[in-house]
């Protein structure tokens, strides 16, 4: 069984251009999430998505997007980069949308992306 | 909203010492509540969990008890290794299925 994986695992851009990073979730689950860490902080959720639909966001501005395709992985699009978007960027998956909120994540490695 | 605060770091133990990292939560429901562990470099893992009130989560030596009347959970192990050096960060978990987590707590253990 494959856990969760993520590329790239570092990633260098300048402020204003674009980024994707990818995850693939674990194999059984269709439901992935996307998590933004900064350093020495807790991931903060973005968003999650289910049947190729967004199926909850976090407090993220709509330059960040994302989208899931019919083998459940999925993208993280991030335009117009900002300095502060620094971050270890975490994709997480489940077996279905936890709607009790009881399962607990599967985590990827994360893409750390700097911004210069 | 949801927030979680956590025993703030780092801590810094001997080999065989007993851990304990305090974490309070706020939150509206009932959530269900977590303990991950990140080691350096890699994602974070999930390591227990408590999904109702009194409820004991435990793996690895490692136990935590969901106490609603003090909206705590906070995470125990009676005799800590120097692989149990980490960062681990408590979460909660509501039906929208979106977790919050703390901040981390970095412990290392010397030998």
């Amino acid at each position: 069984e494959t856990g969760v994986t993520q590329s790239p695992t570092h990633l260098i851009k300048t402020r204003g251009q674009q980024v994707t990073l990818r995850c693939s979730s674990q194999s059984g689950h269709n439901t992935v999430s996307w998590y933004q860490q900064a350093l020495g902080q807790g991931p903060q959720f973005i968003f999650q998505y289910y049947r190729e639909e967004e199926n909850g966001r976090g407090n993220f501005p709509p330059r960040f997007s994302g989208l899931q395709f019919p083998n459940y992985s999925s993208e993280l699009n991030v335009n117009a980069l900002e300095l502060d978007d620094s971050a270890l960027y975490l994709c997480a998956s489940t077996p279905e949308p936890d709607r009790q909120g009881g399962g607990g994540y599967t985590f990827g490695s994360g893409t750390r992306l700097t911004v210069v | 909203g949801n927030s979680v605060t956590q025993m703030e770091g780092p801590v810094t133990l001997s080999e065989e010492a007993f851990l304990t990292i305090n974490c309070t939560y706020t939150a509206t429901g009932y959530p269900s509540l977590f303990w991950y562990v990140q080691y350096p470099g890699e994602g974070l893992q999930l390591l227990l969990k408590a999904t109702k009130a009194d409820d004991k989560g435990s793996n690895k030596g490692f136990e935590a008890t969901y106490r609603k009347e003090t909206t705590s959970f906070h995470l125990e192990k009676g005799s800590v290794q120097v692989s149990d050096s980490a960062v681990y960060f408590c979460a909660l978990s509501t039906n929208a299925g979106k977790s919050t987590f703390g901040d981390g707590t970095t412990l290392t253990v010397k030998p």
